[in-house]
């Protein structure tokens, strides 16, 4: 299957700092790029869609501006967690998909605010 | 809104057997399905996906059964091993939009 790398692993960092995360299909061209967060024992939870070059959308009761997504070229996809805070704390993963085609995953980005 | 459930968090198999994981969805336009599979501080992991014109697909050890009349999929793997231990979801799509995933189901294989 493609591959979808996201960067990093793992990240601690202390409060109130920002944390840039990044997700990069390797051998495919990502039209669309999904960020999910996971809590422990959870589902994933969407929280945002963005398309290559356009502003992303936001699930509801996600903060956009505390969650900077950009998808600026067809590899690559940030997300930004600003001023992060303990609560902030969970594994981020993100997906992507060229067309309808199926989405395949990064490996997942745990993030500990300390 | 439209959710995707599934019946059992937890299944526990031998080593050996065959498992079934169930998946109940309510979106009756929904035209795509696939099951992932998530092992412990992993991303997931894309195992096997049916569209809707199909109600059976099979890869390797594995079987995607699709029942439209009654909403249900599950995923069947042949002579399980303790590799498949692992957190398995089900994810349904409409037309190209964003996957619904299910609440996952937990594959413990005791040897």
């Amino acid at each position: 299957g493609a591959v979808v790398s996201q960067h990093p692993s793992w990240v601690i960092c202390k409060s109130g700092t920002s944390v840039k995360i990044e997700c990069r299909s390797l051998d495919f061209q990502a039209t669309t790029m999904f960020w999910y967060r996971q809590f422990p024992k959870q589902s994933l939870m969407l929280m945002a869609t963005s398309n290559e070059g356009s502003k992303a959308t936001y699930e509801q009761g996600v903060e956009k501006d505390k969650f900077l997504i950009n998808h600026a070229s067809l590899t690559l996809s940030t997300l930004t967690v600003t001023s992060a805070h303990p609560e902030d704390s969970s594994f981020y993963i993100c997906s992507a998909r060229e067309g309808a085609r199926e989405a395949f995953f990064g490996q997942g980005t745990r993030l500990t605010v300390v | 809104g439209e959710s995707v459930g599934l019946h059992l968090p937890t299944l526990s198999v031998q080593e050996g057997d065959n498992s079934i994981i169930n998946c109940a969805y309510s979106n009756s336009a929904s035209d795509y399905f696939i099951w992932y599979k998530q092992e412990s501080g992993k991303g997931p992991q894309f195992i096997i996906d049916i569209r809707s014109n199909m109600d059976k697909r099979q890869g390797q050890r594995v079987t995607v059964l699709l029942n439209k009349t009654v909403k249900h999929l599950s995923l069947q793997i042949a002579a399980t091993q303790p590799g498949d231990s692992a957190v398995y979801f089900c994810a349904e799509g409409e037309a190209g939009n964003m996957l619904t995933f299910g609440g996952g189901t937990r594959l413990m294989v005791k040897p």
